[in-house]
């Protein structure tokens, strides 16, 4: 079956515009995790999206939002973009069986001029 | 902050020989896992292993877990030049919720 896909896989945008980036999880996951990962933070947990629904959501501020669909599809947004947003962003489904085993996207290469 | 803390940071090894890498963690857990991430790639799932499990083997890896020292260890055992990667323990906390927690990751090169 099909893995979780992430897109763009790289993208470039300057201070202050807005960004959107999709994820597809595997096929029958309802759960979807973003992730941050920077050199120096390493990976920070953004949110989580069950069935339409945010579950859980990490210390990032307001301009970081996300959405899911009915498909369970999700996708992330950030607002007014800053040089520190610049980073690789994981989505990761949740595989359903209860373990909280994550299968992950090759992720959304960000970079911020 | 981190849930989990990984050490040794980087780690250079000769084909063939072990790599051991450790990993704390803050609070109880139901389970903890270890994952592999080729550079700049999503991660893999490597080995779960239960609260209620000491050591676990896969192939060439073997992890144990202290619970009581809120500690486990990723064992790589006759390791090859594709071993090469970071790799993170994740750890989901027993308070609730779904959050998945990763350390900071061993950086692992693997010299042929």
């Amino acid at each position: 079956k099909a893995g979780v896909t992430q897109t763009p896989r790289y993208l470039i945008k300057t201070r202050g515009q807005q960004v959107t980036l999709s994820c597809s999880p595997i096929s029958g996951h309802r759960s979807v995790s973003w992730y941050q990962q920077t050199p120096g933070q390493g990976l920070q947990f953004l949110f989580e999206y069950f069935s339409e629904t945010q579950r859980n959501k990490g210390n990032f501020p307001g301009r970081f939002s996300g959405r899911q669909f009915s498909n369970s599809r999700s996708e992330m947004n950030v607002s007014t973009l800053e040089l520190g947003d610049s980073a690789l962003y994981l989505c990761a489904s949740r595989d359903p069986g209860g373990a909280n085993v994550l299968t992950f996207g090759a992720g959304s290469r960000l970079t911020v001029l | 902050s981190q849930q989990g803390e990984e050490d040794p940071q980087a780690l250079s090894i000769q084909e063939g020989e072990n790599a051991t890498m450790n990993c704390s963690y803050k609070t109880s857990i139901n389970n903890l896992q270890w994952y592999r991430q080729n550079s700049g790639r999503g991660l893999v799932h490597l080995i779960l292993i239960r609260s209620n499990e000491r050591e676990k083997h896969s192939g060439r890896l073997r992890v144990t877990l202290d619970t009581s020292k809120k500690s486990s260890s990723l064992l790589i055992t006759a390791s090859r030049a594709a071993d090469t990667a970071s790799y993170f323990c994740a750890t989901v906390p027993n308070t609730g919720g779904f959050k998945t927690i990763f350390g900071a990751g061993t950086r692992l090169f693997v010299k042929a």
